[in-house]
């Protein structure tokens, strides 16, 4: 299985200020074939269900603030939020979907500092 | 609009079993793969088990192989999840979500909770 390991597990970052998440696999999740790294970011407010914001590692989803950013390639991610609002405080997780079984990180924690 | 609404989670005892379901509208249902996601209380989110379009194949966890079946009814614009010997880590939110590079749409999720 592919194991994702993000940092840091929790972060707290001014109102206006970059937040920066990292997601790592144990393996590489670029494929040849299309030559693109099947890396997702999801955001979860409490009591809702997971928010795609990030698909290909760095597409954007339709509706999402271009403050949201993701990069990086092979086994190594990051998601970044340019200037964070109040809005923002979630848990966010990267997700493989280049096999299966899919996997997830753990959950990154955001908070207002 | 997409929408995917779930239904059939509750409280059961050790052991027993429990169908979920998920009724899709908005799409194409028979176009896109469906998934089954669970978080336990307070935890992260836990891949369960995949089914293509068509029905045809289907993949699980290790944690849930020979336990649950995932299907679906395309003449119903329907997913299900029919969970058996049902044990207390069994316990979460269920949620069903559309593949589409990545996830793209998500139910709000169902609770399950196993206890006696």
């Amino acid at each position: 299985d592919i194991v994702m390991t993000q940092s840091p597990d929790s972060l707290a970052v001014s109102l206006g200020e970059r937040a920066t998440i990292n997601c790592k696999s144990s393996q590489n999740v670029l494929s040849r074939s299309n030559n693109k790294n099947f890396l997702a970011w999801y955001q979860q407010k409490p009591r809702q269900p997971p928010k795609l914001l990030i698909y290909w590692a760095s597409t954007r989803e339709s509706g999402v603030p271009d403050r949201f950013s993701g990069s990086g390639s092979g086994t190594d991610f990051t998601l970044t939020i340019s200037s964070l609002q109040a809005e923002d405080v979630a848990i966010y997780y990267c997700q493989q979907y280049y096999g299966i079984p899919y996997t997830f990180g753990q959950g990154t924690k955001l908070e207002i500092k | 609009e997409v929408q995917l609404v779930e239904s059939g989670g509750g409280l059961v005892q050790p052991g027993g079993s429990l169908r979920l379901s998920c009724a899709a509208s908005g799409f194409t249902f028979t176009s896109y793969a469906m998934n089954w996601v669970r978080q336990a209380p307070g935890k992260g989110l836990k891949w369960v088990s995949s089914i293509i379009g068509s029905g045809g194949s289907s993949y699980y966890a290790d944690s849930v192989k020979g336990r649950f079946t995932i299907s679906r009814d395309n003449s119903k614009n329907t997913l299900y999840l029919q969970m058996s010997s049902l044990r207390g880590d069994d316990t979460a939110v269920y949620f069903c979500a559309r593949e589409a590079d990545g996830f793209d749409s998500w139910g709000q999720g169902t609770m399950v909770t196993v206890s006696s």
